[in-house]
């Protein structure tokens, strides 16, 4: 009955290596995000789909490339990894009652650590 | 983010009051929100404020809001150890949500 999933919960890999990680979420909401949690637990977005339409696309490297096969299901695949990739990537989904309500819910976060 | 900004750290007795401030640049968001993280999981929504309100209070949870001086905050009444995480703040701005830096809260016996 979870709301937000994600999947795997832990990653850890060595640089270069290509990985992917993916959200389903059962809300039947419209919109879901991608965002990064450094370790000094700043937040920033990657990434938003609304019914499969790449809407947000902030300055991440093209290593990393979003997918949405349908509105339940957002993964992210990040290619030749790098250090600086670690961090806990989080997926979010919500449907705004109107145009400047953004009430998110989060999945548990996968921690992602590149050796 | 820089468009967001937040105490770092916070900590209070059990039994105490918490209150946590943020301010805030952009004016433009309708919603201001408050989120909750406690350690190894996600975000999730504790509350919200629509911007033409002061204040808003939800049991133990009272959220004021300063359009003037651009200020946001929390107070947390009675505050408990399950209350320990990080909290963050929140405005909209060019569609996206803006988080604060998060100030974490440790909850003292």
């Amino acid at each position: 009955d979870t709301a937000v999933s994600q999947t795997p919960k832990y990653l850890v890999t060595q640089m270069g290596n290509d990985k992917s990680i993916k959200c389903e979420q059962n809300l039947g909401h419209d919109t879901m995000y991608w965002y990064k949690q450094d370790s000094k637990k700043f937040l920033k977005i990657m990434f938003s789909y609304n019914n499969k339409e790449l809407i947000i696309n902030e300055t991440v490297p093209n290593r990393f490339s979003p997918k949405s096969p349908d509105k339940a299901h957002l993964n992210l695949h990040i290619n030749s990894l790098e250090l600086g990739d670690s961090a806990v990537y989080f997926c979010a989904s919500s449907t705004p009652r109107d145009v400047s309500s953004y009430e998110q819910y989060f999945g548990p976060g996968t921690r992602l650590t590149v050796t | 983010g820089e468009d967001v900004e937040q105490s770092l750290f916070l900590s209070v007795r059990e039994g105490d009051s918490s209150v946590i401030n943020c301010t805030y640049t952009d004016s433009s968001s309708t919603y201001l929100y408050w989120y909750k993280q406690e350690p190894g999981a996600g975000l999730q929504l504790l509350t919200y404020i629509f911007s033409n309100m002061d204040m808003k209070q939800d049991q133990r949870l009272t959220v004021l809001l300063n359009k003037k001086d651009k200020h946001l905050s929390l107070r947390i009444a009675d505050t408990q150890t399950g209350d320990s995480a990080i909290y963050f703040c929140a405005g909209v701005s060019w569609g996206k949500l803006q988080f604060g830096a998060g100030t974490q809260v440790v909850v003292t016996p």
